[in-house]
């Protein structure tokens, strides 16, 4: 039973073209995370949400947006992709911090 | 912020035991100590986690001596699908989230 649902496992965008990754989860957490993650690297956390409270990690760049409109969705924005965000999108919930994290299986996004 | 340090790599064969190593040393006292798995193209999944002395779960071990400056996630008798990339990380309170350090590439052979 899938917990954490990435939506699409793969996308493909045109440079510029905005872009909308989207996650869900059944398991009811407080805590949602976006993570980028590029071949041979570690992920790297974009933002989270503590409930509804919002956190921006200080180098995720402002084309990187997020909105979580209830317990259960979360949503990835990149306004104006580049070549340079083609990358794995992960996203991950906990119950709280330093909780167990969950993770989806990701989204690769591929930019043209 | 908690900077973890681990080997980039390490080798192995079937049936061995494996300990991977991370150093923490600016660990806040109110820090966890996790481990995660990564296959490819795959989202990390959680092994074990830790907050001092010992912990033992059904597939690893983690140690972690009582300065709590490093740990060490043990995993008994490896085998070829534990060739994977194994993150240590370690709250931060002042965040309120976990960083990924750079992992540590376990590959198992025959």
């Amino acid at each position: 039973d899938a917990m954490v649902i990435q939506n699409p496992r793969y996308q493909v965008t045109q440079f510029g073209k905005p872009v909308t990754l989207s996650c869900s989860q059944t398991l009811n957490h407080n805590v949602m995370y976006w993570y980028q993650q590029k071949s041979s690297q570690a992920p790297k956390l974009l933002f989270h949400y503590y409930d509804k409270d919002f956190n921006n990690e200080a180098d995720t760049p402002d084309n990187f947006q997020s909105r979580r409109p209830n317990t259960s969705f979360c949503f990835l924005d990149i306004r104006s992709p580049g070549l340079g965000d083609a990358a794995m999108y992960l996203c991950a919930t906990s119950a709280g911090y330093q909780e167990t994290q969950y993770f989806g299986p990701g989204t690769r996004l591929l930019v043209l | 912020l908690a900077k973890t340090t681990q080997p980039i790599s390490m080798d192995s064969y079937e049936g061995q035991e494996v300990n991977i190593t991370c150093s923490h040393n600016n660990i806040a006292t109110n820090d966890y100590i996790t481990w995660y798995q990564q296959f490819p193209s795959q989202g990390p999944r959680f092994i074990i986690q830790g907050y001092k002395t010992k912990v033992t779960n059904e597939v690893a071990s983690l140690f972690i001596p009582a300065d709590r400056k490093s740990s060490t996630l043990s995993l008994p008798r490896v085998s070829l699908s534990d060739t994977a990339v194994y993150y240590c990380l370690v709250g931060d309170t002042g965040r309120r989230a976990l960083t990924f350090g750079s992992g540590t590439r376990l590959q198992v052979q025959p």
